[in-house]
């Protein structure tokens, strides 16, 4: 596969600040993007996608912006919170790929309260 | 609604044996795929399975092959067991292409 190299870069914020987490996919031809939420010991959690026909989605105190000129996505989490604190992986999927997806190597995030 | 339920959640084997793991999808997703998290190499794709029809495959040994029974529960096998192939597998499924993936909690194998 396609897969991102490992680089798990840590952003720590505090509680109450906005979290923007950075993701740059690999396959210009992508058209649905998923942002995943992963705590220790648990699987991967559904935060919010985006369709590669639109450029920004909002959801509850997420946010996800998608630049496909740059190839890149972004995750924006007002008001953070220690619940908060995860491992945040991007994902993209391509039509024509059934429904692999290929992941990027994460960035975890730290909330100090 | 239950989620996607992964069995077992641990598993120890020695190397050189072989394990099967089982996945039983959201009621009335068809699709089921397969993924290996490890700390060096992140998650990686195995192989998905659509209407008990293996549809793509990762870049992974013979050694790791799957099926989808026609409740579209599914179960992964990885054959001659190395050190190496110890991750947590993780299965998700999904209504349909570009439909949202659910994941479940993972089988963490430990391969000894």
């Amino acid at each position: 596969g396609e897969s991102v190299g490992l680089h798990l870069p840590t952003l720590s914020v505090q509680e109450g600040d906005n979290s923007i987490i950075n993701c740059a996919y690999s396959n210009s031809a992508s058209d649905y993007f998923i942002w995943y939420k992963q705590e220790s010991g648990k699987g991967p959690q559904f935060i919010i996608d985006i369709r590669s026909n639109m450029d920004k989605r909002q959801g509850q105190r997420v946010t996800v912006l998608l630049n496909k000129t740059v190839k890149h996505l972004s995750l924006q989490i007002a008001a953070t919170q220690p619940g908060d604190s995860a491992v945040y992986f991007c994902a993209e999927n391509r039509a024509n790929a059934g429904n692999m997806l290929t992941f990027g190597g994460g960035t975890r995030l730290m909330v100090k309260p | 609604k239950a989620g996607v339920t992964q069995t077992p959640r641990y598993l120890i084997k020695t190397r050189g044996q072989q394990v099967t793991l089982s996945c039983s999808p959201i009621s009335g997703h068809r699709s089921v795929s397969w993924y290996q998290q490890t700390p060096g190499q992140g998650l990686q794709f195995l192989f998905e399975y659509f209407s008990e029809t293996q549809r793509n495959k990762g870049n992974f040994p013979g050694r790791f092959s799957g099926r989808q029974f026609s409740n579209s529960r599914s179960e992964m096998n990885v054959s001659t067991l190395e050190l190496g192939d110890s991750a947590l597998y993780l299965c998700a499924s999904s209504a349909g292409a570009g439909d949202g993936y659910t994941f479940g909690s993972g089988t963490r194998l430990t391969v000894v």
